[in-house]
């Protein structure tokens, strides 16, 4: 099972800052199949980026995926109180897909 | 626009069964990989199943392999996932989720989930 360790745990920022979210794999994610996700509150989650660096329809280019092998971020750009979140990597090269345990995203 | 739509969740006791829908409409059904993701009371997102287009290939996490099976019905728009000996740890949102492809992709459309909670 490829194990993904997201750092850090919470992040608090304000707006317009950038937040950059790590997500390292225990083994290489080949063919870069890792996926970000957004969950806002009470809400399910969202598909922000896919294949590691390609935008979901919809997503503003304020957020953008980086990364292959075991090294992944995701940054977001002009922070806004609508952005406050958790957020997720999940790998799907090899079953078990795995999520990452998240990062909190907090707007001062 | 594309709509799923869980149900069957609720309370239900250790080592009991309970199986899980979801409607899906607004896109071919048939051509999109499905999967269900869990999630705890105030924790993080658990992957549980996926199932490819067509059912040709399923696969689970190992907490719920040989307890859960992830099915389809192509010609009713319906994903299901039977739970069978159901473990306290097992209580969680359930969410239905639509691949971006015909197997087990990114997740790129979620239902709202269903509860399910095990409980003596």
């Amino acid at each position: 099972e490829i194990v993904l360790t997201q750092s850090p745990g919470t992040l608090s920022l304000s707006p317009g800052e950038r937040a950059t979210v790590s997500c390292r794999a225990s083994d290489t994610v080949n063919s870069r199949y890792l996926a970000w996700y957004q969950q806002k509150p009470g809400q399910a989650p969202k598909l922000l980026i896919y294949d590691a660096s390609r935008r979901a329809t919809g997503i503003p280019d304020r957020f953008s995926g980086s990364g292959s092998g075991t090294d992944f971020t995701l940054t977001i750009n002009r922070l806004g109180p609508e952005d406050l979140a958790v957020y997720y990597c999940q790998q799907y090269s090899m079953s078990p897909y795995t999520f990452g345990q998240g990062t909190k995203l907090e707007i001062k | 626009q594309v709509q799923l739509v869980e149900s069957g969740g609720g309370v239900v006791q250790p080592g009991r069964s309970l199986k899980l829908s979801c409607a899906a409409s607004g896109f071919p059904f048939r051509s999109y990989g499905m999967q269900w993701v869990r999630q705890a009371p105030g924790k993080g997102l658990k992957w549980v199943a996926v199932i490819w287009n067509d059912g040709s290939n399923r696969y689970y996490a190992d907490s719920v392999k040989g307890r859960f099976i992830i099915s389809r019905d192509n010609s009713k728009n319906t994903l299901f996932l039977q739970m069978n000996s159901l473990r306290v740890e097992d209580t969680a949102v359930y969410y239905c989720a639509r691949s971006s492809d015909s197997w087990g992709s990114s997740s790129s459309h979620w239902g709202q989930g269903t509860l399910v909670s095990v409980s003596s």
